[in-house]
């Protein structure tokens, strides 16, 4: 029930492409579903976030795309650049400040110049 | 945005001494942060839950007397790796989240255990 699947394990993009990485959840009463970006030695960093009372989230390149019923979501990568190479983590859990998130595998995105 | 100061971000230590974290949540107050390691090319595996005033809530699997956490204040969690070894080599990263949900990390600590 604290699962997230995260797929692909990786992928490659070529500059100007879209990149599309999708996570599955399976408990319910989650209603918080960030998505993270690190580079290597650094720590993740907050890139965006849905609530279920919205279908889908826009932020300059970035978009969440939220199916509630499917208990699925995504990240579209717009105009992907060679800086975009990261790895990707979503995340779900309950909104509160005091529950723990739970994190998909991870995807490791490369974008060819 | 808000942000959370992990220091230090490299450690080398010695086989069997003790080696300390700090994790602090600059702008917001953290009643709960979390404590994460991290093995190269895999997700976070959460290690502890730390909350302020009281006594962390461990992951099944890890070990309370090795891994000691302290949360003194609202701006402040502590993980101290006791007796170090070689295998407890890894990338431990902290995070708190604010009023709202949004979680926020600090930038990792790669300790490295000779």
């Amino acid at each position: 029930q604290q699962q997230v699947k995260q797929s692909p394990q990786s992928l490659i993009v070529q500059k100007g492409g879209i990149s599309i990485i999708n996570c599955a959840y399976e408990n319910t009463a989650f209603d918080y579903f960030p998505w993270y970006q690190q580079f290597p030695g650094k720590g993740p960093a907050l890139l965006i976030a849905i609530r279920p009372d919205v279908s889908e989230k826009k932020e300059g390149r970035f978009t969440i795309s939220f199916n509630k019923s499917a208990k699925q979501f995504s990240l579209h990568i717009m105009d992907s650049q060679p800086g975009d190479s990261a790895t990707y983590f979503c995340a779900a859990g309950r909104e509160t400040s005091g529950s723990r998130l739970t994190f998909g595998e991870g995807t490791q995105l490369t974008v060819n110049p | 945005g808000a942000v959370v100061s992990q220091h230090p971000s490299r450690v080398i230590c010695k086989s069997g001494t003790s080696v300390k974290i700090e994790c602090r949540s600059l702008d917001f107050q953290a009643t709960t942060m979390f404590w994460y390691r991290q093995f190269p090319k895999q997700s976070l595996m959460l290690m502890a839950t730390s909350n302020e005033g009281s006594k962390a809530t461990y992951e099944q699997g890890v070990e309370k007397d090795k891994f000691l956490i302290n949360h003194a204040s609202l701006t402040l969690s502590t993980l101290t790796v006791t007796s170090a070894h070689p295998e407890d080599s890894s990338f431990y990263i902290c995070s708190a989240r604010r009023q709202g949900g949004e979680a926020f990390f600090g930038q990792g600590t790669r300790l490295t255990v000779v």
